[in-house]
């Protein structure tokens, strides 16, 4: 049950897009579609962004998007406004019938 | 509206045991998996237990099995994690979390644990 692997943090200017990165193995992000993304602003509980790899919840900017291409899932974020800097997430069903979650990625936006 | 509340956190010695509670309202409770995730001061999100709509099937991380059990009453609409021989590496938020289709779409906010002497 390894954590997937995010980058700690990146950062990007209002109107820009970032891209977060998080990969796993065959046994979780490259298994399945059941990939999701959350947005964590401090002291809050996380919020879903993205759901099976790239579907957005009601309610959710167009802004947000999700994809994957074998065991990396990614998550990008255009238009960057200062309401996205948070901390994110991203999390896999496994093989193991558990679920996994990366470290997690800080974004600063400048 | 569609809400998760957790209770029961609070200060515990290593070695204790500790009930979490999560009462759910404004959804069909016993149409839904449910989570616990945790979140230690400071660091990332970790996921914790799983339980099925009628309490058949089980899931916990292997930092926690054999310590921990979840549960439901969906009579009551709520979810329990007793939680026994913590230890300081236990403490954290645990965040109780409603699953569709296998991602996480409702969160509560959360109740503190902390294990220490």
């Amino acid at each position: 049950q390894s954590a997937l692997t995010q980058p700690a943090s990146v950062s990007g200017s209002p109107g820009q897009s970032i891209t977060i990165s998080c990969t796993g193995t065959s046994s979780d992000v490259g298994g399945y579609n059941y990939v999701s993304w959350y947005q964590q602003h401090p002291g809050k509980a996380p919020k879903l962004m993205i759901y099976d790899v790239s579907n957005r919840p009601s309610g959710v900017s167009s802004r947000f998007f999700g994809s994957k291409s074998g065991n990396t899932a990614s998550l990008t974020i255009s238009g960057l406004q200062a309401e996205d800097e948070a901390d994110y997430y991203c999390s896999s069903y496994t093989s193991s019938s558990t679920w996994v979650f990366g470290g997690g990625t800080k974004l600063t936006v400048l | 509206e569609v809400q998760l509340v957790e209770s029961g956190g609070g200060l515990v010695q290593p070695g204790g045991s500790l009930r979490l509670s999560c009462a759910a309202s404004g959804f069909t409770f016993s149409n839904y998996w449910i989570h616990w995730v945790r979140q230690a001061p400071g660091k990332g999100l970790v996921w914790v237990s799983l339980i099925n709509t009628d309490g058949s099937i089980t899931r916990y991380a292997d930092s926690v099995k054999g310590r921990f059990t979840i549960s439901r009453d969906n009579a009551k609409n709520t979810l329990f994690m007793q939680m026994n021989s913590l230890r300081a590496e236990d403490t954290a938020v645990y965040y109780c979390v409603r699953d569709t289709n296998r991602h996480m779409d409702v969160w509560g906010k959360g109740a503190t644990v902390t294990v220490s002497s």
